[in-house]
């Protein structure tokens, strides 16, 4: 059980353009789900925290008119990259919390590394 | 906002020694002290985590300890072995991993040598 899927895995895209990556518990219904992004030989820096059916909210010094977050089921949140440079080139990890035994634990997607042109 | 140091950065030990990673956080309100360990384009990977209300907790060869007191919570590895060898993050959170992300340290490249 905890199964978090993301889609795509590996996206290469020209510098402008948008690009929306899906995050989906298979086996699970996430109220909240989160955003990462990890620069290469860096931790995970949380971006934002998606909850179903309300607007996302996000970190401090991330720009949420650029990455777009939608989270419109309790399986599927996705986060849109807006006319992405190369500067966004990253790996995104998302993660959603799961109640288990009374307690949450967050189950990490396996992640989108993009690259941009 | 929470703040969390993880030391050290790099960590070689010897096939069958152990290992132990030591992270601090600068909130008292967090919690929830989970530990992550991945591998080289994969996604993080649940290790153990420890919660506010214990002390200690052990699964295997893994253990992870928490002074409340002190801020720090630490993370033991006995009798290594080569597939032990990945990035290992700690991170901390105030809601016990339900509403609130978690905030990583910078993570230990723990290095196994045969």
């Amino acid at each position: 059980g905890a199964v978090v899927s993301q889609h795509p895995s590996r996206v290469i895209c020209k510098s402008g353009t948008s690009v929306k990556i899906e995050c989906r518990s298979l086996d699970f219904q996430a109220t909240t789900m989160f955003w990462y992004r990890q620069f290469p030989k860096q931790s995970l820096m949380l971006m934002a925290t998606s909850n179903e059916g309300s607007k996302a909210t996000y970190e401090q010094g991330v720009e949420k008119d650029k990455f777009l977050i939608n989270h419109a089921s309790l399986t599927l949140s996705t986060l849109t990259v807006t006319s992405a440079h190369p500067e966004d080139s990253s790996f995104y990890i998302c993660s959603a919390s799961v109640r288990q035994r009374g307690t949450d634990t967050q189950y990490f997607g396996p992640g989108t590394r993009l690259t941009v042109l | 906002g929470e703040n969390v140091e993880q030391h050290p950065s790099t960590l070689s030990v010897q096939e069958g020694d152990s290992a132990v990673i030591k992270c601090t956080y600068s909130d008292s309100a967090s919690n929830y002290f989970p530990w992550y360990k991945q591998e080289l384009g994969k996604r993080p990977q649940l290790i153990i985590d420890i919660r506010s209300n214990v002390g200690e907790k052990k699964d295997q060869r893994i253990a992870v300890t928490l002074n409340k007191t002190a801020k720090h919570f630490s993370l033991h590895i006995t009798e290594t072995q080569p597939e032990d060898s990945a990035v290992y993050f700690c991170a901390a959170s105030k809601s016990g991993g339900g509403a609130d992300g978690l905030t990583f340290g910078k993570g230990t490249h723990l290095i196994i040598q045969p």
